[in-house]
């Protein structure tokens, strides 16, 4: 079992939909980072947190230390949204990287 | 202040050969990461400098090596090349603090083809 587990692995949503993204962690952590890597691979750091929640525009980033859970919401999707988005736990000085999300989102 | 810059974008070099990649962190970044991300790994941390030491390193082989100059550019070697190492080396940029629990900043990264 890997230590990140994302879900789902390929989500397909229309314009305006309300999206979440899963992470899963079975290590214990000190950050969890979202990622967005648009094709091409330019790698765009979204959030870091700890605890709690995040906000961002229309990007929302929660973390459950206690379930070892976090997830990332985009509200109003665009087709502007669409990009692999990467779950990274730091456990000690080193970040370990879920397989990422592949997220289209249709006009 | 500019971004991360990484160079060369592309290369293409042939087994048992040698790669040296480049990294120029933004300014005032001292701690330079390195990661591999190729298809069926996805992304996979190699090491991170900080003041020219490397502070952690990941699970790869001895050929696979790395440096950090005093203005705190990177480089990042890998010695006799293998079909596997084809892949986009990424790296990223953080302030003082370890790069895990600081904003990371990724550069465009370099492809790396291997034949």
């Amino acid at each position: 079992k890997n230590e990140v587990e994302q879900s789902p692995q390929n989500l397909t949503a229309q314009e305006g939909e309300f999206i979440t993204i899963n992470c899963s962690y079975s290590v214990g952590i000190s950050a969890l980072h979202w990622l967005q890597q648009h094709p091409g691979g330019g790698i765009v750091s979204l959030f870091m947190l700890s605890s709690g929640k995040k906000k961002h525009g229309r990007l929302i980033a929660t973390i459950n230390i206690q379930e070892k859970h976090s997830s990332l919401h985009i509200t109003a999707s665009h087709p502007r949204d669409s990009a692999v988005y990467i779950c990274a736990v730091a456990s000690g000085s080193r970040l370990t990287f879920g397989e990422g999300t592949q997220l289209t989102v249709n006009p | 202040k500019a971004g991360v810059t990484q160079t060369p974008r592309y290369l293409i070099k042939t087994r048992g050969q040698q790669v040296t990649l480049s990294c120029s962190p933004i300014s005032g970044h001292r701690s330079v990461s390195w990661y591999q991300q190729t298809p069926g790994q996805g992304l996979q941390f190699l090491f991170e400098y900080f003041s020219e030491t490397q502070r952690n390193k990941g699970n790869f082989p001895g050929r696979f090596s790395g440096r950090q100059f005093s203005n705190s550019r990177s480089e990042m070697n890998v010695s006799t090349l293998e079909l596997g190492d084809s892949a986009l080396y990424l790296c990223a940029s953080s302030l003082p603090g370890h790069s895990s629990t600081d904003t990371q900043y990724f550069g465009p990264g370099t492809r790396l083809t291997v034949l």
